[in-house]
């Protein structure tokens, strides 16, 4: 157990719907970070929210959006959804303090599976 | 750009057997690295993490790993594999080259034989 709990667990959707996706951080961490993981590939990194500040994305399109609260849950919006967006979509959280974050674990919650038919 | 590979996609071995998972990576920069591991159907779980130090990095389940700078490599190793080990494990590293973000190799399937 990693304290860092994701909902839903699984998702169905159709192409051009929307989604959002959640996670609860675990407790006392102020950095989230999110990946998609498709099928039989590694992670791939979407964004970072530090302090509810985006701090780094990777090569993800516009439709694809974040937010982190005050009490620095997250949430993974996407938009337009595309066939290629089934993927799974994992939350890490870390302790990020400025000129540290590199030596920060990250902690997994179990992810969200979304499939887009 | 920086970047990970995991040379092997699925690695079989027996039971009780040693195994070896091998990791490079380019940066021109220092690294940090890591291995994770995920069990089917779950998240991601940290094995062990290089930040400085010794090279030689203990981690979780048995499992250590190497780093080697002159080689570029993080390989991961268990003397004894029990079949609870399977699984799918993955390098990971950052560095200032990649603005501090993790970058993943594809992972390697340890497939334990009875």
């Amino acid at each position: 157990e990693t304290g860092v709990t994701q909902s839903p667990t699984h998702l169905i959707k159709t192409r051009g719907q929307q989604v959002t996706l959640r996670c609860s951080s675990q407790s006392g961490h102020n950095t989230v970070s999110w990946y998609q993981q498709a099928l039989g590939q590694g992670p791939q990194f979407i964004f970072q929210y530090y302090r509810e500040e985006e701090n780094g994305r990777g090569n993800f399109p516009p439709r694809f959006s974040g937010l982190q609260f005050p009490n620095y849950s997250s949430e993974l919006n996407v938009n337009a959804l595309e066939l290629d967006d089934s993927a799974l979509y994992l939350c890490a959280s870390s302790l990020g303090t400025s000129g540290s974050l590199a030596k920060n674990i990250q902690y997994f919650g179990a992810g969200t599976r979304l499939s887009v038919l | 750009a920086q970047s990970v590979t995991q040379l092997d996609s699925q690695v079989p071995v027996f039971e009780e057997a040693p195994v070896e998972l091998r990791c490079n990576y380019s940066s021109s920069v220092s690294v940090y690295l890591f291995w994770y591991v995920q069990y089917p159907n779950q998240g991601l779980q940290l094995l062990l993490k290089y930040l400085s130090g010794s090279t030689l990095v203990k981690g979780i389940n048995g499992f250590e790993a190497e780093f080697n700078k002159s080689q570029t490599s993080f390989h991961l190793r268990k003397p004894s594999v029990h079949i609870s080990d399977t699984a799918e494990y993955f390098c990971a590293v950052t560095s200032m080259d990649s603005n501090y973000q993790l970058i993943w190799g594809a992972g390697t399937k340890l497939i334990i034989k009875p």
